[in-house]
């Protein structure tokens, strides 16, 4: 099993451009999450699906869309890039939202918007 | 609602010595608390979590972090730190949506 995949690894993006960042998970998991990462910040949730079809926002949504049309992938669409979004991104993958369940992280998205 | 506070952005210890990397959580519901290792330019890996079962948790690398109700702590302790432990450490509880709620990290450093 290659787990949680994401690409690209690194991007610079102009400002008001957009791009959507990749997720796959191989896993067969039902919940999938995106994840923001600033220095010093810890991790903060963007959006996150329960199967597919279905999605809901988390913490910090503005500025972000998402689809789940397969239970594999889930991209994470930035419409107009911004500064602010100058970022570490991290998709996650778990079989359920129950209370113990790990949740697997791929390597990340390094946004650089300029 | 949930929240966690990693007390210390940056720990540094020598080689051989204990690590302690201290969390506290604030959860109006029996936490499940969990905590991740991040490499530099990797992901997160589980380290280990508490899902309400033995409140001493062992997980991998030789870290282990006891749940302490009255005191609100899940701190991660290793008696014998290697230089191979530096990383940023995160401490995370199950949120009301399946998430992760994390704490802000925790860099070791380790001397040699």
């Amino acid at each position: 099993n290659a787990g949680v995949t994401q690409t690209p690894k690194f991007r610079i993006l102009k400002i008001g451009q957009s791009m959507t960042l990749q997720c796959t998970q191989d896993m067969n998991h039902n919940y999938m999450y995106w994840y923001r990462q600033d220095p010093g910040m810890g991790l903060k949730l963007i959006y996150y699906s329960v199967g597919a079809g279905i999605t809901d926002k988390g913490e910090v949504p503005n500025g972000y869309n998402v689809s789940r049309s397969t239970t594999e992938d889930f991209p994470l669409r930035l419409e107009l890039a911004a500064p602010s979004q100058t970022s570490v991104y991290f998709c996650a993958s778990s079989y359920s939202g129950s209370q113990g369940q790990t949740q697997y992280f791929g390597p990340g998205t390094r946004l650089l918007v300029l | 609602a949930q929240s966690v506070t990693q007390l210390g952005s940056h720990v540094s210890v020598s080689e051989g010595a204990l690590v302690l990397l201290r969390c506290n959580y604030s959860s109006s519901v029996p936490p499940y608390l969990f905590w991740y290792v991040q490499y530099p330019n990797q992901g997160l890996q589980l380290l280990l979590k508490y899902t309400s079962a033995a409140t001493l948790v062992k997980g991998i690398n030789g870290f282990e972090a006891e749940f302490k109700k009255s005191e609100t702590s899940f701190h991660l302790t290793k008696p014998s730190a290697h230089m191979s432990d530096a990383a940023e450490y995160f401490c995370a509880v199950r949120g009301s949506q399946g998430n992760l709620i994390f704490g802000k990290g925790t860099k070791l450093s380790v001397k040699p």
